[in-house]
Parts: structure tokens; sequence; C-alpha cells
């Protein structure tokens, strides 16, 4: 069965400090990854899309990282702000038009 | 902000009654895809559309169905709503016609329908 899972489920960090949220997923073939940022009670924006190939990409002080041997990702936040506060939502893409999104990362930034 | 914009913000219903909610896409985006929401949940796939046709559908009854028009705007209706109707509706567009293409999915804002 295709699958997202994220970890961990919800996180707490001091504002300037570094973070990084795990996504395993099990969906084969494998197209491409995407991580989300959503605000709650909004939609999702995206942050970042990875594809086969590429095993890297930021986007600002988001940094996303793929390993598609373990089909594991990583999404790397620096320096974080209180505007970092929201969940994280790891999408995988396969060789249809759905998207499987995983339930998220929750991540609260306190002063 | 994205570019695409969702009607209305907030609703509430009743059990089994109608609903139709609204999306307008991006200019130029030919594919919109509709997810539900539940609290604390990923969004999950209803269906997509790709120049007003129906191009894939998730695991949802016949109930929720859909529209997409040539001005790049759609509609999710659902009928005899249920309890766990209850969600936050996302609409989607995209250039490309496959989601599994690198295409950005640009989301709505969504509408938060409450089902009492």
């Amino acid at each position: 069965k295709n699958q997202v899972e994220q970890s961990p489920q919800s996180l707490i960090i001091l504002e300037g400090k570094n973070c990084t949220l795990q996504c395993n997923y099990t969906v084969s073939p494998f197209s491409n990854l995407r991580w989300y940022k959503q605000d709650t009670g909004r939609g999702p924006v995206s942050l970042t899309i990875m594809t086969f190939s590429e095993n890297t990409k930021s986007n600002g002080r988001y940094t996303a990282t793929l390993d598609a041997d373990t089909k594991q990702s990583s999404l790397h936040i620096t320096a974080s702000q209180l505007s970092d506060s929201a969940s994280y939502i790891c999408v995988v893409s396969g060789d249809t038009d759905k998207l499987i999104f995983g339930t998220g990362t929750r991540l609260q930034v306190f002063p | 902000e994205t570019g695409v914009t969702q009607s209305p913000t907030h609703l509430i219903k009743t059990r089994g009654q109608q609903v139709t909610l609204r999306c307008s896409s991006q200019s130029g985006h030919n594919t919109v895809s509709w997810y539900q929401q539940a609290l604390g949940q990923g969004p999950q796939f209803i269906f997509q559309y790709y120049r007003e046709e129906e191009n894939g559908r998730g695991n949802f009854p016949p109930r929720f169905s859909g529209l997409q028009f040539p001005n790049y705007s759609s509609e999710l209706n659902v009928n005899a709503l249920e309890l766990d109707d209850s969600a936050l509706y996302l609409c989607a567009s995209s250039l490309g016609l496959r989601t599994s293409s690198a295409d950005t999915q640009y989301f709505g804002p969504g509408t938060r329908l409450t089902v009492l």
C-alpha cells in the first residue's frame, strides 16, 4: 500500500534553533516528493519539489533532502522564526495522478 | 498568495442537505484537484479535472461530484451531507495534466464546512 509517514507528529523548538523533520514513504514507482507548509486553517504552500534524480533542494532557510534508495526525505529548517510555526506536510507522487499526503508534523516555535 | 481563491470561507449545513463549494484557479491552469482535509489529518484526494473532464478520482462516493468551467473556475458538489463530511475542502490548480509531473500545485485557502 502506498503510504507516507512523517515524524515527529509534533515538535516544539525555541526561536533561532534548527530542526529536522522526517518523511518515509512506500510509494512505488516514485515520481516526485514535495514539502508543503500549511498554516492553521489555510491551504498548503509549496516549499520544495524533488524528482528522483535530485537529492537536495533549498528554499531560503528550508532545505529538503531525498534518498530515493531508502525512500526517506527530510526537511531542515535553519534559524527558526516564529512564523515557521505551522504544519509541514510531505507529499509523494507516483505514476498516477494522485498525490499521497502524509499527516504532517506540527511545528511550534516559541520566543 | 497563490492566486487560487475559494468561496465561501466557512459554511454550516445540516445533515442531508446539499452544498456547492467554488474555486477559482490561476489563469492558464488547466488542472484542478479537490481535497478533503479532516482536522489533524493530511488532505485526501477527492478528484481531479483537466480541461473540464474528470481525470482521476479518489475513494469518495458518487455524492461527491464536480464541474470545471472554461474560465478556470470549478465547483465541488456534495449531496446528502453526512456528519463526517465536516472538514476543510481545498482546491489546487496546476499547469499540466499529470500531478505526477513536477508541476507545482497551488492551493486555495480552503472552505471550512461544518455539518450539524
